[in-house]
């Protein structure tokens, strides 16, 4: 059963730092890309960025580019976003994805496929 | 703003059919697949239709996907109150470097 397991809600100052984690079971993990959306307080969905553990190739949404960083460390099948000064404007529910990517003649397929609980980061003074 | 243009509410009777239209344009929709996601209240998003009109195993088959052109469709049949939910839709954006790009989300209220 493919599972994604995320760290536990965060209470943070503005300005500190914070990495947040997914753990990923019962599949390859360097298989597949893995991601991460944003979700603020009674907001939609955004989509922030994706890694592939394989090779850690790594690509940004440009809303989020040098925002936040998306890392992976396949040893433990687990995927990181982090954030080096957060800001209030970080508050937000934030989900890691599994993401099915595949491209032909008729285009790109991506689709999020297995998604984490998801992870409360509150930022507040 | 969303890149992907969503109606911000629906809403039917159970047993009612309803739709939820999604508009896009030639970078996105009109050149890749399209994905809908159910969101229940206090849960994460669950993938509903992929590819246009596949569902994963499990979705029942009251839910299905159309695309056409630069816009997409999902239906829903046989209205539950169930069905309550928030609903997306995605697509790979060809843009830029490329990006998953959502909709703003359709609130479906089962009256």
């Amino acid at each position: 059963e493919v599972q994604l397991v995320q760290s536990g809600a965060e209470v943070k100052k503005p300005g500190e730092s914070l990495k947040i984690s997914c753990k990923g079971s019962g599949y390859s993990f360097t298989s597949y890309w893995i991601g991460w959306v944003r979700q603020m307080p009674g907001k939609g969905l955004e989509w922030m960025g994706i890694i592939y553990p394989g090779d850690s190739d790594t690509r940004y949404s440009p809303s989020f580019q040098g925002q936040v960083t998306i890392s992976a460390d396949k040893s433990i099948s687990t995927a990181y976003l982090q954030w080096s000064s957060l800001k209030a404007s970080d508050t937000a529910m934030y989900y890691c994805a599994r993401h099915y990517v595949a491209y032909d003649s008729s285009g790109y397929y991506c689709w999020l496929d297995y998604w984490g609980q998801g992870t409360l980061v509150t930022v507040s003074s | 703003q969303s890149v992907l243009t969503q109606p911000p509410s629906a809403s039917g009777t159970p047993g009612q059919r309803v739709t939820i239209s999604c508009s896009g344009s030639s970078s996105n929709i009109g050149s890749n697949t399209v994905n809908w996601y159910q969101q229940l209240p206090g849960t994460a998003p669950k993938l509903l239709i992929y590819s246009n009109n596949q569902r994963p195993s499990g979705v029942p088959d009251r839910f299905s996907g159309s695309k056409s052109g630069t816009s997409a469709s999902l239906a829903i049949s046989g209205l539950q109150s169930e069905d309550e939910a928030d609903y997306y839709c995605a697509a790979w954006d060809d843009s830029l470097n490329g990006d998953v790009v959502f909709g703003g989300g359709t609130k479906l209220t089962v009256l």
